[in-house]
């Protein structure tokens, strides 16, 4: 069974401070791996994609990928309050084939 | 803006009635798109995989007959819950995938509260 693992916090990391947020996947057909923010009572929002082993920056945001490890992570710099939120890793195997999330992890920036 | 758009956004309708929820991809065709529901403080639950042209993929434990999709053209793909019920109050999201350069990207649409009274 596929499955993806994320600890659920909540991670709670002071305004300023850098966030780390980890993820494993048991699929290793995995090819696309993504990162979500989903405040309360909202809709999932994309915040990275990454499909080949190591880093990938935008702005605040580093997602790292270890395929051999089977390990995603997603770093948030400069930490805004702003940020807290619940944040989901997700796999995919293929073109049409539908995500397999993780349970998501809950950050709290402390201002 | 929305790559992939919800309608409508909350609805509230009587137990027993029917609501149908749309979901779109706005600048791209998709052939699949998924519906999931999220019940508060839950995690999103797949509830199907929606195919163009034909049937929809059903995961375990959802009732085909209760919650209808149709896939008509390669924008628009509908979620009907029939007759509905107060348990059937949650948060339904559809997705779909946008193929890109490095690979397929999966967006959200907004997501469609409904409430059952």
């Amino acid at each position: 069974q596929k499955e993806v693992e994320q600890n659920s916090g909540p991670l709670s990391v002071p305004e300023g401070a850098i966030a780390s947020l980890n993820c494993t996947y048991s699929d290793r057909g995995s090819q696309s791996f993504f990162w979500y923010r989903q405040y309360s009572g909202k809709s999932p929002e994309l915040i990275m994609s990454i499909y080949s082993n190591g880093d990938k920056e935008d702005g605040r945001f580093t997602a790292q990928l270890n395929k051999a490890s089977q390990y995603v992570s997603l770093l948030i710099r400069d930490s805004q309050p702003s940020d807290s939120a619940t944040y989901l890793c997700a796999c995919e195997n293929s073109g049409n084939t539908p995500l397999v999330f993780g349970k998501g992890t809950r950050l709290s920036v402390i201002a | 803006g929305a790559v992939v758009s919800q309608h409508p956004s909350r609805v509230i309708c009587k137990s027993g009635t029917s609501v149908k929820i749309e979901c779109r991809s706005l600048d791209f065709q998709a052939t699949t798109m998924f519906w999931y529901r999220q019940f508060p403080k839950k995690s999103l639950m797949l509830m199907a995989t929606s195919n163009e042209g034909s049937k929809a993929t059903y995961e375990q434990g959802v009732e085909k007959d209760k919650f209808l999709i149709n896939h008509a053209s390669l924008t628009l793909s509908t979620l009907t819950v029939t007759s509905a019920h107060p348990e059937d109050s949650s948060f339904y999201i559809c997705s779909a995938p946008k193929t890109g350069f490095t690979g397929n990207t999966i967006y959200f649409g907004e997501g469609s509260w409904l409430t059952v009274v």
